[in-house]
């Protein structure tokens, strides 16, 4: 089964830091989302990202939000000046395989803790 | 748009009994899919079971079936032989394919299972 490793597992800041979160996948992966989950609360989908650019977003996805994939490889997300309600758990995302179809492998999650 | 619906907040079973959560959804799609994960307390999200609207046969995973009534718009999560570490979150999503190519995935608020020894 496919693996998605995201790091920090866990991240407490103060408000109005910035924040990044990275999600290291298999390098053949073409699509890959990010999803967050406020506490008690339901999973959300953010943005998804192909090919080096984003496909799609949510109305979540601000401009305090980005996405990169700066060297190839790890698929960050940013957040510019974190707020409170950015308190959440983050998922990063993929499918099986290299094409957009089937089952959405989820990461362990990064949980961000604003303060 | 997709809406998913889980209306069982919390489930308890009896430890090796079986288990039914519910998941009753709305689309107006033709091509959808149908998730199934779990959340265990220390919160990752693990895939369990998929359901595409097209396939004729329930599918199964094990422990894990998923009734589906593509008529009734349900997709039924059913756990046979349930087991102390079934106790977790559940959570019932569909798959919606947007313009760009790309998909989302709509979840539901989510079922709490307890397994009890």
């Amino acid at each position: 089964e496919p693996e998605v490793t995201q790091t920090p597992s866990h991240q407490v800041t103060q408000m109005g830091q910035e924040v990044i979160l990275r999600c290291v996948p298999i390098s053949n992966h073409l699509y890959f989302y990010w999803y967050r989950q406020i506490l008690g609360q339901k999973v959300e989908f953010l943005v998804s990202f192909y090919n080096n650019e984003i496909s799609e977003k949510s109305e979540i996805f601000d401009d305090q939000f980005s996405v990169e994939r700066p060297d190839g490889s790890n698929f960050t997300l940013k957040i510019r000046s974190t707020k409170l309600e950015d308190s959440a758990m983050y998922f990063c995302a993929k499918t099986r395989g290299s094409s957009n179809t089937g089952e959405l492998f989820f990461g362990e999650g990064s949980r961000l803790t604003v303060l | 748009a997709q809406k998913i619906t889980q209306t069982q907040p919390g489930m308890f079973v009896q430890e090796k009994e079986a288990v039914t959560l519910d998941c009753t959804y709305d689309t107006s799609d033709q091509s959808y899919g149908l998730f199934w994960y779990k959340q265990p307390s220390s919160g990752e999200m693990i895939f369990l079971i998929y359901q595409g609207s097209y396939d004729e046969q329930n599918a199964t995973e094990g422990r894990y079936s998923l009734n589906f009534q593509k008529a009734r718009k349900s997709a039924n999560l059913v756990i046979s032989a349930s087991q102390l570490g079934d106790s977790a979150m559940y959570f019932c999503a569909m798959r919606s394919w947007s313009g760009a190519g790309s998909y989302q995935l709509t979840f539901g608020k989510g079922t709490k299972l307890s397994v009890i020894p």
